[in-house]
């Protein structure tokens, strides 16, 4: 079973411009997670997705929006992008929402704002 | 604030020394709890988890942990280290059924 992938892999961006990262969860999982990791901060919760509904949402300002489709997959979009938002996005994916379901992570999109 | 905190930052240890990564939390309420490990250049993976049940909980790799409720603790152990396992070791909670929220992380280096 493939395993949970992200793409882009790695992208550069400039102050202001937007960017749209996607995550294709493991097949069969309907619950996909964003997370943010930078050196500072580690893992930081964006937000969760389920049956193309958002669950859960962390602390992030209106910037950081996401989505998912019919299929499970799902986007994440960031506009008007500053400095700090240079960081590893990870998404994961679980079989079903609620914290007793494993949660599997992708290889993250490298995202650097310059 | 509610927080998942590791207060190690970077361990160093020898190949066979024993392993101690703290972890403790301030969620009150239901909580399931995590180990990820992430391998250089690798996906963070599950090392363990507890949910319920026996508070000494057997991971992959010969890596366990002790949840300790009055301690909010859930710290994770490794009787012999190999040099494979330097990592960076995640701790997580689940409070309540929301989201998952991290530690920072405790940066593991084995001398071989």
């Amino acid at each position: 079973k493939a395993g949970v992938t992200q793409t882009p892999r790695y992208l550069i961006k400039t102050r202001g411009q937007q960017v749209t990262l996607s995550c294709s969860p493991i097949s069969g999982h309907r619950s996909v997670s964003w997370y943010q990791q930078t050196p500072g901060q580690g893992l930081q919760f964006l937000f969760e997705y389920f049956s193309e509904t958002q669950r859960n949402k962390g602390n992030f300002p209106g910037r950081f929006s996401g989505r998912q489709f019919s299929n499970s997959r799902s986007e994440m979009n960031v506009s008007t992008l500053e400095l700090g938002d240079s960081a590893l996005y990870l998404c994961a994916s679980s079989l079903n929402s609620g914290s007793i379901n494993e949660q599997f992570f992708g290889p993250g999109t490298r995202l650097t704002v310059l | 604030a509610q927080s998942v905190s590791q207060h190690n930052h970077h361990v160093i240890l020898s190949e066979a020394a024993s392993l101690e990564l703290g972890c403790n939390y301030s969620y009150g309420g239901t909580v399931n709890l995590f180990w990820y490990v992430q391998y250089p250049g690798q996906h963070l993976q599950l090392l363990l988890k507890y949910f319920s049940g026996d508070p000494l909980v057997k991971g992959i790799k010969g890596f366990e942990a002790e949840f300790i409720k009055s301690k909010f603790s859930f710290n994770l152990r490794k009787p012999s280290v190999q040099w494979s396992d330097t990592a960076e070791y995640f701790c997580a909670v689940n409070a309540n059924n929301n989201d998952m929220r991290f530690g920072a992380g405790t940066r593991l280096t084995v001398k071989p």
